[in-house]
C-alpha cells in the first residue's frame, strides 16, 4: 500500500512568513511529486512539480526534493492571506496514477 | 479550453436510488480518472481509463459502482443502490502526458440521505 503522509494542521503563519509544508512517501520507486492547492469548495490544481533532488523554485514557490529520505516539501515565502488554502502532496512512481496525501491545511493570518 | 466538465455540481438522492455522474474531459487528454474525496480518507482513485479503455479499477470500493467511458469525450461513474456512506466529493481528471499535470474537473458533491 503506497502511502502519502503529511500533517493535516492546520498551519497558522502571519502575512509575510515563510510557510513550510511537509510530505513524506512510503515507495522508494516513486519518481515524480506534485503540490497541488485546494480553496475550499474547490477542486485541486497542479501548483508545483518536482523530478529530481534539490530545489526548484517558481515564483513565491519553492519545492524541495530528498529521495533518500523519502521527503518533499513545499516553501511559500511572503504569504499572503490568499495563500490559505489545503495543499495536497501527491507521487507516483513511472505511468501508475498519482496517490495523495490528505492534505495540510494552511491559513496565512493578515 | 473550457476544462474538464462534470455534471451534476451537486446531487442529494435517497438511499436506494442510481445516482450517475458525468464528466466530459479536455479534449485531446488520453487519460481520465475518477477520484472520491472525503475528510477522513482524502482522495481515493477509484478507476482510471487510458484511450476509453479501464486500466485499473481496483479502487472501485463495491460492485455497486461502475464506470464507463464509450469515447474520448464522455465518461460516467454510477452508484447502483446507493448508500449514505457514498456521500462524499467526486472529482473526475484528465492528463495529455501519461499520468502527469492532471487537471480536475470542479467535482460532484454527493450527498445520500
Amino acid at each position: 500500500q503506497k502511502e502519502v503522509e503529511q500533517n493535516s494542521g492546520p498551519l497558522s503563519v502571519p502575512e509575510g512568513a515563510i510557510a513550510s509544508l511537509n510530505c513524506t512517501y512510503s515507495d522508494r520507486g516513486s519518481q515524480s511529486f506534485f503540490w497541488y492547492r485546494q480553496y475550499s469548495g474547490k477542486s485541486p490544481e497542479l501548483i508545483m512539480s518536482i523530478y529530481s533532488n534539490g530545489d526548484k523554485e517558481d515564483g513565491r514557490f519553492t519545492a524541495q526534493l530528498n529521495k533518500a529520505s523519502q521527503y518533499v516539501s513545499l516553501l511559500i515565502r511572503d504569504s499572503q492571506p490568499s495563500d490559505s488554502a489545503t495543499y495536497l502532496c501527491a507521487v507516483n512512481e513511472g505511468n501508475t496514477p498519482l496517490v495523495f496525501g490528505k492534505g495540510t491545511r494552511l491559513s496565512v493570518i493578515a | 479550453d473550457a476544462g474538464v466538465i462534470q455534471s451534476p455540481r451537486h446531487e442529494v438522492t435517497e438511499m436506494g436510488q442510481e445516482v450517475t455522474l458525468r464528466c466530459k474531459p479536455i479534449s485531446g487528454h488520453d487519460y481520465l480518472f475518477w477520484y472520491r474525496q472525503t475528510m477522513m480518507r482524502g482522495l481515493e482513485l477509484l478507476i482510471y481509463f487510458n484511450n476509453n479503455v479501464p486500466i485499473d479499477d481496483s479502487g472501485m470500493p463495491e460492485d455497486r459502482f461502475s464506470a464507463k467511458m464509450p469515447n474520448a469525450s464522455f465518461s460516467t461513474l454510477k452508484i447502483q443502490p446507493s448508500e449514505p456512506r457514498d456521500s462524499a466529493v467526486y472529482f473526475c481528471a484528465s492528463s495529455s502526458e501519461g499520468v502527469y499535470g492532471y487537471t480536475f474537473g470542479s467535482g460532484t458533491r454527493l450527498t445520500v440521505v
